[in-house]
């Protein structure tokens, strides 16, 4: 089973940049993953913020952003809020069906 | 708009069985499958599988076999997580979700199911 890599933890300044990034262990990460990003704040329900690598809900905040880079997915929040404070996971699409990855803990100080 | 919405919390001992609900509601129910997704105390989120729900047929994550059953009742939109024999280890919020890349993805509530004597 394919193994989906987050970094543990980041931190980003209120109104900072920050980009996440999400990497397979089968190789490069491509639209074929339908790369998606969750947001799950403690006690909540993950809520979904980006699908198929780059398209926003009608609730996701204009600061988020999805794309390819480097062989990963990416999550760029541009303009950090201190409500964006939260756990973020990856998703990607496999033959099989969907992996999680492990979470990025997002502190914003 | 979408919507998933989920049975209440569950407190069952070792060795018994749940079944956890999921009613879907807002969009076409046999349109997208259904996935269920665990997340024990104080950790990530694990895809357990999911239901078509055009034909019932269920597709289970490795480590998820055995146990775990799922289900669907059409007639009510609403799918179904069955756990039996159940162990202190299956204590976790479950959580049904429509993950798609083609439409809006939406997310339950969760379900917490604790397993204690």
């Amino acid at each position: 089973q394919a193994v989906v890599t987050q970094e543990p933890s980041l931190t980003v300044s209120p109104g900072g940049t920050v980009t996440l990034t999400c990497g397979s262990s089968t190789g490069a990460v491509t639209d074929s993953h339908y790369p998606s990003w969750c947001q799950q704040k403690p006690g909540q329900a993950p809520r979904t913020l980006i699908y198929y690598t780059s398209d926003k809900h009608s609730w996701t905040p204009a600061r988020f952003s999805g794309s390819l880079v480097g062989g990963k997915a990416a999550l760029t929040l541009s303009g950090a809020q201190p409500e964006d404070e939260a756990e973020y996971y990856c998703l990607l699409s496999y033959s099989g069906g969907w992996v999680f990855g492990g979470g990025t803990k997002l502190s914003v100080l | 708009q979408v919507q998933l919405v989920q049975s209440g919390s569950e407190l069952k001992k070792p060795g018994a069985s749940v079944k956890v609900s999921c009613k879907a509601s807002g969009y076409s129910f046999t349109s997208h499958a259904l996935n269920w997704v665990r997340q024990a105390p104080g950790q990530g989120l694990e895809w357990m599988g999911w239901i078509h729900t055009n034909t019932g047929i269920p597709t289970y994550a490795r480590g998820f076999t055995g146990r775990f059953v799922f289900s669907l009742d059409s007639s009510v939109n609403t799918v179904y997580l069955q756990i039996s024999s159940l162990e202190a280890a299956d204590t976790a919020i479950y959580f049904c979700a429509r993950l798609t890349p083609y439409a809006e993805n939406s997310w339950g509530q969760g379900t917490l199911v604790t397993v204690s004597s």
